[in-house]
């Protein structure tokens, strides 16, 4: 069967660096993207990864490596605004989203 | 409007009533979906529209039945559902659906409880 695991849930401090992984196991790949849902808000988008290595965006960056069905999730300089729910999800081989349940990223100030 | 909406936002039914779950995209996409999110648990992917056209049904019960009449609107319509059919459900759109790298738009999603 499919899958993707992440943790249930984590813990950091406000001002620190934190990681949150993602692995998988799906029949064929065809991207990772990851999520943030705010609580009781719409799931909205934060990177695409489709080849290996490591794609910045500002304080967020994503890495990737296929070969061992891994990525993660590289969150700096965190702020309270950043206590949401991350989601990771792969694209299988027939192009269908494959949903991890998501890591609830509580900050503490 | 922009984005996605949807209403109504939150929605309290007995298991013999009918309602309807609208969404409507603002963005011009030619692909919707409808989502099941229960706690704790992935998203569901329970149908899709490419072209108003269904391409996905992923073994959903039929008290669920969607309508898509354009490109920009999609209907959930529910009956005789059950207790465990209380959830968080959630639209999307994207640009494209099949071999297509785009990311998916969420609506804020319906809180359905069913009594």
């Amino acid at each position: 069967g499919q899958n993707i695991d992440q943790p249930t849930e984590m813990t950091a401090t406000e001002g620190a660096i934190v990681q949150i992984n993602c692995t998988y196991q799906t029949s064929g790949f065809n991207g990772l993207f990851w999520y943030q849902q705010h609580a009781g808000e719409a799931p909205t988008f934060l990177s695409y990864n489709v080849l290996d290595g490591l794609e910045e965006k500002g304080r967020f960056s994503s890495f990737l490596s296929r070969s061992k069905g891994y990525s993660y999730l590289l969150l700096k300089e965190l702020q309270m605004k950043d206590s949401a729910s991350y989601l990771c999800a792969v694209r299988d081989s027939n192009y269908q989203l494959i949903w991890g349940a998501g890591t609830k990223l509580i900050i503490k100030p | 409007e922009t984005g996605v909406t949807q209403t109504p936002r939150h929605l309290v039914m007995g298991m013999t009533n009918k309602k309807s779950l609208k969404c409507e995209q603002h963005l011009g996409h030619n692909a919707m979906y409808w989502y099941k999110q229960s706690a704790k648990k992935p998203l569901e992917l329970m149908f899709v529209y490419s072209l108003e056209e269904r391409v996905e049904n992923n073994s959903v019960p039929s008290r669920f039945s969607p309508e898509c009449p354009n490109s920009s609107h999609l209907f959930l319509h529910l009956h005789t559902l059950q207790p465990e059919d209380s959830a968080l459900y959630l639209c999307a759109s994207s640009q494209g659906e099949t071999g297509n790298p785009y990311e998916q738009y969420f609506g804020p999603g319906t809180r359905l409880t069913v009594t």
